[in-house]
């Protein structure tokens, strides 16, 4: 069984729009979660860090949990082109490492 | 801001050669990891270190794999008698303390086995 499953995509939406980017996980012990941006020839860079269930937001950027659903999800409002990258879901095991998901590509064009 | 600095950004190596990977983790922690993403697929997990000792590693991170701090500043990943199939990005992260830290990621090393 697959620890964590996310929608690869491409996703391809205009500058401006709201993006919801989404994963499902397997193990309903999980409590911590992280959203990574990965932009070309870059390693993974920590968006957003959540606990347990609700919602957390920075800025543009929400992420939120439904431990009920075992679904994650980061919304983007009021894309940019700069948004353009590969959206990681990572969900932190007891062991103290990182499962991901398959990463989803997100072009936001101008 | 810190950040997980790490060379080279490209080793080129022969089947069969060894290869040293390094890495300078962020200065105030002390939970190292090493990563790998082959062409592809997703970021796979390989080891973790804590205390100067492995805390934790996968089925990939077998006896071909062997990490080391040697010095205050850096830590390494060693990969002996390299096959083809371990051609991929290796990033080494690093977090604060042992327990449910974010991990911040270096940019990695792309490993090109030929």
């Amino acid at each position: 069984q697959k620890e964590v499953e996310q929608d690869p995509g491409p996703l391809s939406v205009p500058e401006g729009a709201i993006v919801s980017l989404n994963c499902t996980y397997s193990n309903s012990a999980f409590q911590y979660f992280m959203w990574y941006r990965q932009y070309s020839r870059k390693g993974p860079e920590l968006l957003m860090y959540t606990y347990s269930s609700g919602n957390k937001e920075d800025g543009r950027f929400t992420a939120q949990v439904d431990k009920s659903s075992k679904y994650i999800s980061l919304f983007i409002r009021d894309s940019q082109p700069s948004d353009s990258a590969t959206y990681l879901c990572a969900i932190l095991t007891g062991a103290n490492n990182l499962f991901f998901g398959t990463g989803t590509r997100l072009t936001v064009i101008p | 801001e810190p950040e997980v600095t790490q060379t080279p950004s490209h080793q080129v190596t022969q089947m069969g050669q060894e290869v040293i990977l390094r890495c300078v983790p962020i200065s105030n922690h002390l939970y190292f990891y090493w990563y790998r993403q082959i062409l592809g697929q997703k970021v796979e997990f390989l080891v973790s270190f804590y205390n100067n000792e492995i805390s934790e590693k996968s089925e990939i991170f077998d006896d071909q794999f062997s990490v080391e701090r040697p010095d205050g500043s850096n830590f390494t990943l060693k990969i002996r008698s390299t096959k083809l199939e371990d051609s991929a990005m290796y990033f080494c992260a690093s977090s604060r303390d042992r327990d449910n830290q974010p991990q911040h990621f270096g940019d990695g090393t792309r490993l090109s086995i030929l």
